[in-house]
C-alpha cells in the first residue's frame, strides 16, 4: 500500500510570493492533517481535513489556507510568503481521523523562502 | 490547552544501553499517546501508541512505553540501543475529547548512539 505523498519535495521561493504544495493520503484515508517543522518552534498544527471541510484549524494567520478534494487528496496554500515561513510542511493521513486513530506522514515539503 | 514536555532535547547512549525518553502531558482528561521517529530528511514513523487497555504499550523495533497517569507520563524504553535508534523522537496527544484528529507534539528529543 503506497504510503501519504507529498509533493513537491524541495521548494524556493521569494518573500511576497504564493505556494501550493500537494498531499495525497493514503488510500482509503479520509482525514489529512497538515503540521509545520521549524527548528525554533517545532512541530505545529496547521489544519485538518474531513470529507472536504475543515474541521479542526491551529493558530496560524489566514495566509494559510488549504482544502481538501473529494478524492482525499489535499493542498495547502500559502500566500505573501515571509521569511519565517520557510519550514519542513508536513502532511499526515488518517482513516476517519478520530482522535484515538494515528496518523501516518509523508516526507515532507522543504520549503526555502529568499 | 494540552501540552507536551520533553525532558533532554539531546541524549547521547552507547551501543548497547538503555535508552529512555521521558515525556510528560498536560490535560485535564486522559488523552492518547504517540511516540514518532524521525529521521533525517524524512517523516515521522509511528513507533506505539496508547488509547485504552493496558499500560505498557510494546511498539515496533523493540520499543516499548508505560502510560502512567498518576505521574502524568508515557516515557519511551528501549533496552539496548543500536546505531540505527539515531533519530529524533516526538511524544505527541490527542485529545479524546475534542472531534477530528489533532496532535500536539512535544519539542523532541535527538537520540545520539555512541559505538
Amino acid at each position: 500500500k503506497a504510503g501519504v505523498t507529498q509533493t513537491p519535495r524541495y521548494l524556493i521561493k521569494t518573500r511576497g510570493q504564493q505556494v501550493t504544495l500537494s498531499c495525497s493520503p493514503i488510500s482509503g484515508h479520509r482525514s489529512v492533517s497538515w503540521y509545520q517543522q521549524t527548528p525554533g518552534q517545532g512541530l505545529q498544527f496547521l489544519f485538518e481535513y474531513f470529507s472536504e471541510t475543515q474541521r479542526n484549524k491551529g493558530n496560524f494567520p489566514g495566509r494559510f489556507s488549504g482544502r481538501q478534494f473529494s478524492n482525499s487528496r489535499s493542498e495547502m496554500n500559502v500566500s505573501t510568503l515571509e521569511l519565517g515561513d520557510s519550514a519542513l510542511y508536513l502532511c499526515a493521513s488518517s482513516l476517519s481521523g478520530d482522535s484515538n486513530q494515528p496518523q501516518h506522514f509523508g516526507d515532507g515539503t522543504r520549503l526555502s523562502i529568499l | 490547552a494540552q501540552s507536551v514536555t520533553q525532558l533532554g532535547s539531546h541524549v547521547s547512549v552507547s551501543e548497547g544501553a538503555l535508552v529512555l525518553l521521558r515525556c510528560n502531558y498536560s490535560s485535564s482528561v486522559p488523552p492518547y499517546l504517540f511516540w514518532y521517529v524521525q529521521y533525517p530528511n524524512q517523516g515521522l514513523q509511528l513507533l506505539l501508541k496508547y488509547t485504552t487497555g493496558a499500560t505498557l504499550v510494546k511498539g515496533i523495533n523493540g520499543f516499548e512505553a508505560e502510560f502512567k497517569k498518576s505521574e502524568t507520563s508515557f516515557h519511551l524504553t528501549k533496552p539496548s540501543a543500536h546505531m540505527s535508534d539515531a533519530a529524533e523522537y516526538f511524544c505527541a496527544v490527542s485529545d479524546e475529547e475534542a472531534a477530528g484528529n489533532k496532535l500536539t507534539f512535544g519539542g523532541g528529543t535527538r537520540v545520539l548512539v555512541k559505538p
